[in-house]
């Protein structure tokens, strides 16, 4: 079945470093991707989405391109905050039928220090 | 506009229970779908609704249910709770599920904990 892998966490950068997070997926058909960020004690919100290959999400200076060649769709942004610190997840919705489910990867915890 | 709202935020049970969590979509949307959060499982799908029909459902026992009334809300209900049922329950509601590319969006989620 469809699934999503993400890279293991924590990752653990200073304030203004690069930030890459790696998101490959697994689906049939042509799926919609998406990432997500879960601040402390809060619920999902949309950070980017990207619903066809080559099309570039980008939001708040995160990136991410949908790469069908290398199924993947890796997170980026060049000048992190402190306040990025958040928990990612990358996830992928289906094409197969109407209301399909978000299909997410384990998340990655990102701790951004001054 | 204001986002998804979920009631309550904390619930606290014993093992046995059962337990109901509300869930008001955005307004407009018709969609609502829950999620399971945990730390060992990550986030996992219940079941969604569209227009107070069970549209989809994941792998889960038939201890959870839910369903949609006709102004969209949403309620999801476990019960003979168990110890494992521990987890924060999502609610996402979007326009009309008619596609992989409509956005869901999140509510804060219902944080349970089973005694």
């Amino acid at each position: 079945g469809d699934s999503v892998t993400q890279m293991e966490g924590p990752v653990t950068l200073s304030e203004e470093a690069f930030l890459t997070i790696n998101c490959t997926y697994t689906a049939t058909g042509y799926p919609s991707l998406f990432w997500y960020v879960q601040y402390p004690g809060e619920g999902l919100q949309l950070l980017l989405k990207a619903t066809k290959a080559d099309d570039k999400g980008s939001n708040k200076g995160f990136e991410a391109t949908y790469r069908k060649e290398t199924t993947s769709f890796h997170l980026e942004k060049g000048s992190v905050q402190v306040s990025d610190s958040a928990v990612y997840f990358c996830a992928l919705r289906s094409s197969n039928q109407a209301g399909t489910a978000l299909i997410f990867g384990k998340g990655t915890t990102l701790s951004v220090s001054s | 506009k204001a986002g998804v709202t979920q009631t309550p935020r904390y619930l606290i049970k014993t093992r046995g229970q059962q337990v109901t969590l509300s869930c008001s979509p955005i307004s407009g949307h018709r969609s609502v779908s829950w999620y399971q959060q945990t730390p060992g499982q990550g986030l996992q799908f219940l079941f969604e609704y569209f227009s107070e029909t069970q549209r989809n459902k994941g792998n889960f026992p038939g201890r959870f249910s839910g369903r949609q009334f006709s102004n969209s809300r949403s309620e999801m209900n476990v019960s003979t709770l168990e110890l494992g049922d521990s987890a924060l329950y999502l609610c996402a509601s979007s326009l009309s599920s008619g596609g992989p590319q409509e956005t869901q969006y999140f509510g804060p989620g219902t944080r349970l904990l089973v005694l």
